[in-house]
C-alpha cells in the first residue's frame, strides 16, 4: 500500500541552524501538508500546499519557515534559524482525490 | 474554544471489553477522521466519515457522526492489548483543507 515517507526520522540541530525536513508524499497525490506536535501536546497545522503554492498557513508558520516541492516528488519544510521551541515531531501529510489525508511517520526535531 | 475535543482524556479497560471515545467540535465540517498514534510514533489513519454520513464500520471499529450535536464517537469492539495507543479525531472544514486535531484519548487495554 502506498505511504508517505519522511527523512530523517530524527534530526538534532543547534539553535540558529537551518534544517530541512523531507517528505515523499504518495505519488498521485496533489495536496500536501505539514503539521507539528510538540511533545505531549496536540497536533497543530502549519501549512498546506497545492498547485505549487501555499494554500493556507497558520500563525505558527512565520518567516522562519518555508516549503518547497523541488522536483515533483519531494516536499520539504525548511526552518531557517531554529529555536529551542521548534523542537517537536513534524508530520507531512498528503491527499489525493479521495477525502482521506495520509500522514507520514514524522521527523523528530531536537534543537539544542 | 477548541475544535475537536475528545473525551475521556484517558481510558483504561480490560482486553475483550469495548472502548468508546467521543469527539466534539465547534464549527461545521466537511469530514472527520480518526487517527491512532502509538507513543512517539506517527499518525495512522483509521477511518473517515463525511458530514452526510451517520455511521461507518471498519473491522472492529465503528464511527458515528451527529452533525446536529457536532459530535462523533469511535467504538473499538473486543479490544486487544495491541489497541493501546492515543486516538485523535481531526476535522476538516473543506475536502482539501487543513485538519484540526483534538487533544486525544489515551487508551490502555490491559491483558
Amino acid at each position: 500500500e502506498p505511504e508517505v515517507t519522511q527523512t530523517p526520522s530524527h534530526q538534532v540541530t543547534q539553535m540558529g541552524q537551518e534544517v530541512i525536513l523531507r517528505c515523499v508524499p504518495i505519488s498521485n497525490h496533489l495536496y500536501f501538508y505539514w503539521y507539528r506536535q510538540i511533545l505531549g501536546q496536540k497536533v497543530e497545522f502549519l501549512v498546506s500546499f497545492y498547485n505549487n503554492e501555499i494554500s493556507e498557513k497558520s500563525e505558527i508558520f512565520d518567516d522562519q519557515f518555508s516549503v518547497e516541492r523541488p522536483d515533483g516528488s519531494n516536499f520539504t519544510l525548511k526552518i531557517r534559524s531554529t529555536k529551542l521551541e521548534d523542537s517537536a515531531m513534524y508530520f507531512c501529510a498528503s491527499k489525493g482525490t479521495t477525502y482521506e489525508q495520509y500522514f507520514g511517520p514524522g521527523t523528530r526535531l531536537t534543537v539544542t | 474554544s477548541q475544535q475537536g475535543e475528545e473525551d475521556p482524556q484517558a481510558l483504561s479497560i480490560q482486553e475483550g471489553e469495548n472502548a468508546t471515545m467521543n469527539c466534539s467540535y465547534k464549527t461545521s465540517i466537511n469530514n472527520l477522521q480518526w487517527y491512532r498514534q502509538n507513543s512517539g510514533r506517527g499518525l495512522v489513519h483509521l477511518i473517515l466519515i463525511r458530514s452526510n454520513e451517520r455511521e461507518k464500520h471498519s473491522g472492529r471499529l465503528r464511527v458515528t457522526l451527529d452533525t446536529s450535536k457536532k459530535s462523533s464517537s469511535l467504538l473499538i469492539t473486543a479490544s486487544r492489548a495491541a489497541d493501546t495507543a492515543s486516538y485523535f479525531c481531526a476535522t476538516r472544514g473543506t475536502n482539501a483543507g487543513k485538519s484540526t486535531f483534538g487533544d486525544g484519548t489515551t487508551l490502555t487495554v490491559k491483558p
